[in-house]
């Protein structure tokens, strides 16, 4: 069975500060990983995922995350978040033999001015 | 294009009640998925339909859940004899069916409350 930790529920960060949201996954078999946000009151968007070859995926909105095996985790990161980037981040992994994901318990990132 | 989009947005019920929660993907999407979100359990798998059929109903958390999905487009979700534990915002989310990596939409989800 696979299961994800995102290891921190909140993350309070200044407007034009950097971040950074871990996430580590287990899986007995090769996974595909993903990072999704969720806005208030939205749904869920994909941000960024990790298929195969080059560990550093870039996204949307100026996020990016690294694939790193034999640590098994995937963080999440921007170099300097704005206001508007305040949600919920989830971390995912899907192995290749199923379609369902398994979602982390979230990181809230608050964005201060 | 069109999203995915899920009725009602909210729906308020009584214990023992049952309710039905629908789903219309993005066109031409074969792949759909319910999940539920849930302050004590976090996101959680449902199950998973290919076209009409569902190869995957793991998440189905007891026998008052079950789902349908008819011509290849419209599931619905229904829960019998609601109990307040069901509470939970259901997301609903599709994708185009063909390829592992592929990208799941999601929905804004119902959100359900059990009195």
């Amino acid at each position: 069975a696979q299961s994800v930790t995102q290891l921190d529920s909140q993350v309070p960060v200044f407007e034009e500060a950097p971040v950074e949201l871990r996430c580590n996954y287990s899986s007995s078999v090769s996974v595909y990983l993903f990072w999704y946000v969720q806005y208030p009151n939205q749904g869920l968007q994909l941000l960024l995922k990790y298929l195969s070859g080059s560990t550093l995926v870039k996204g949307i909105n100026g996020f990016e995350a690294e694939f790193n095996k034999s640590q098994t985790s995937f963080h999440l990161r921007k170099p300097s978040v704005h206001i508007s980037d305040t949600a919920e981040y989830f971390c995912a992994v899907r192995d290749t033999g199923r379609r369902a994901l398994t979602f982390g318990s979230g990181t809230r990132l608050q964005v201060q001015p | 294009g069109a999203g995915v989009s899920q009725s009602p947005s909210n729906k308020v019920t009584e214990k023992g009640k049952d309710v039905e929660l629908r789903c219309d993907p993005i066109s031409g999407h074969t792949a759909l998925y319910w999940y539920r979100q849930s302050l004590g359990q976090g996101l959680e798998f449902l199950i998973y339909f290919q076209g009409n059929s569902a190869p995957d109903k793991s998440g189905l958390p007891s026998d008052r859940f079950s789902a349908e999905r008819t011509g290849g487009s419209v599931s619905t979700l229904t829960i019998q004899r609601t109990q307040q534990e069901d509470s939970a915002v259901y997301l609903c989310a599709s994708s185009k069916g063909g390829g592992p990596g592929e990208t799941q939409y999601f929905g804004p989800g119902t959100r359900l409350l059990v009195l």
